[in-house]
């Protein structure tokens, strides 16, 4: 029982850079979600899902795309990766959107642009 | 949209003390969460309260939702409570607004 997998831990990127976090959840929840979290700081939503096919933008969606073709994945895209976009990002999921069961968090991927 | 405010910022205790920890809302919920981030970041989730009242353990938390505040209690605390406390809360678009949290360190 896995949970919510991220990957990778860690990752540097130059400017302009882009990549791809990875976030897989074996719960079979509809609802998964990415936060981004700053030093000192609560998460912010970048963007949400309520179901394959199905995304939303969150508070802070610029500079990220997303896609869900499975239930069980939710990768997030970073295109022109900038200094700005330095942080720890949080995949997490959820049985439904109010979250009454609780959510569950991924371990996180730091990310530094250079 | 929803603010959220956390106090105190930082709280310094001994084991076994117990603490209470704040959480101030602007506007009304439907769903609001207490989580404990771990030293290593690992992100837990402790209660779904968006009203009344709920125990696990040592742990409780209490929502007054007409007054827009919830408190945690932390009873006869150990050295494994550390870490920061968050509060978040939505509305009627469900997304969550974190607040900044609360840093406890419990002293052995």
């Amino acid at each position: 029982n896995a949970g919510v997998t991220q990957t990778p831990k860690f990752r540097i990127l130059k400017i302009g850079q882009s990549m791809t976090l990875q976030c897989t959840q074996d719960m079979n929840h509809n609802y998964m979600y990415w936060y981004r979290q700053d030093p000192g700081m609560g998460l912010k939503l970048i963007y949400y899902s309520v179901g394959a096919g199905i995304t939303d933008k969150g508070e802070v969606p610029n500079g990220y795309n997303v896609s869900r073709s499975t239930t069980e994945d939710f990768p997030l895209r970073l295109e022109l990766a900038a200094p700005s976009q330095t942080s720890v990002y949080f995949c997490a999921s959820s049985y439904s959107m109010q979250g009454a069961r609780g959510y569950t968090f991924g371990s996180g991927t730091r990310l530094t642009v250079v | 949209g929803i603010q959220v405010e956390q106090s105190p910022p930082d709280l310094i205790l001994q084991e076994g003390a117990n603490s209470t920890l704040r959480c101030n809302f602007s506007d009304s919920v439907n769903n609001l969460q207490w989580f404990h981030q771990n030293p290593w970041g690992q992100l837990i989730n402790l209660f779904y309260i968006p009203s009344g009242t709920k125990q696990n353990g040592r742990l409780s938390a209490t929502t007054v939702a007409t007054e827009r505040y919830s408190l945690l209690y932390i009873s006869s605390s150990q050295t494994t409570d550390s870490g920061v406390y968050f509060c978040a809360a939505s509305g009627s678009n469900y997304q969550l607004i974190w607040g900044a949290g609360t840093k406890l360190i419990i002293k052995p």
